[in-house]
């Protein structure tokens, strides 16, 4: 079976500051990344995800992820935060032999000015 | 191209009532899934289904049961609301992958309050 955590439950950042969200998972074989944002009162929206390739995933809004073998992680990052990125953030896992993803926690973001 | 739609948005249940969810998706997809989540737990499959006509158990699926009579529409139905399915719904598709995990897109959700 595989799970996903996401070790920050909530986290704090200035606005124009950088951001870095953490995943990790734990699965034999190379898996399916995915990281999704959810605003207040909307569904989730895909960010980025990782398949296969270069490690580092560029996605919408400028964040980027890194898949990391060796730490099984999955970190998301932003260089500078907008206020807009207030919201929660779910790291996903999938694998090549299972169309169902496993969520993790999720990861609420608060921007202050 | 809505992509994917869910109704209700809101709805309040007394204990002991049923209801039904709809899930609508316009992508032509043939993976259909439903998700609750509730704080802290994010979210978490109820049922899925990889066809028209096919549907399969999630993580938690008990007090839940769910129809795929058309490709495009997904059901969730409480038989038996019990305060416990307090939760937001959300409804997400895929394309078909073979059995391989891919992009789910998702609705806006449900939040369904049972009293």
């Amino acid at each position: 079976a595989q799970s996903v955590t996401q070790p920050d439950i909530h986290i704090t950042v200035s606005e124009g500051a950088s951001l870095e969200l953490r995943c990790n998972y734990s699965y034999g074989a190379t898996p399916y990344l995915f990281w999704y944002v959810q605003s207040p009162g909307q569904g989730l929206q895909l960010l980025l995800k990782y398949f296969s390739g270069d490690t580092l995933v560029q996605g919408i809004k400028g964040f980027e992820a890194e898949f990391k073998r060796s730490q099984s992680s999955f970190n998301l990052r932003k260089p500078s935060v907008h206020w807009s990125d207030a919201a929660e953030y779910f790291c996903a896992v999938g694998r090549s032999n299972d169309y169902k993803l496993s969520f993790g926690a999720g990861t609420t973001v608060t921007v202050r000015a | 191209n809505a992509g994917v739609t869910q109704t209700p948005k809101f709805r309040v249940l007394k204990t002991g009532q049923s209801m039904t969810l709809l899930c609508a998706q316009d992508m032509n997809h043939e993976y259909m899934y439903w998700y609750r989540q509730d704080p802290g737990m994010g979210l978490r499959l109820i049922h899925y289904s990889v066809g028209e006509g096919t549907t399969a158990k999630g993580e938690v699926p008990d007090g839940y049961n769910v129809s795929r009579l058309k490709k495009q529409n997904f059901l969730l139905g409480l038989e038996s609301a019990a305060p416990s399915q307090t939760s937001v719904y959300f409804c997400a598709s895929s394309r078909y992958s073979g059995r391989t995990a891919d992009t789910q897109y998702f609705g806006p959700g449900t939040r369904l309050t049972v009293l």
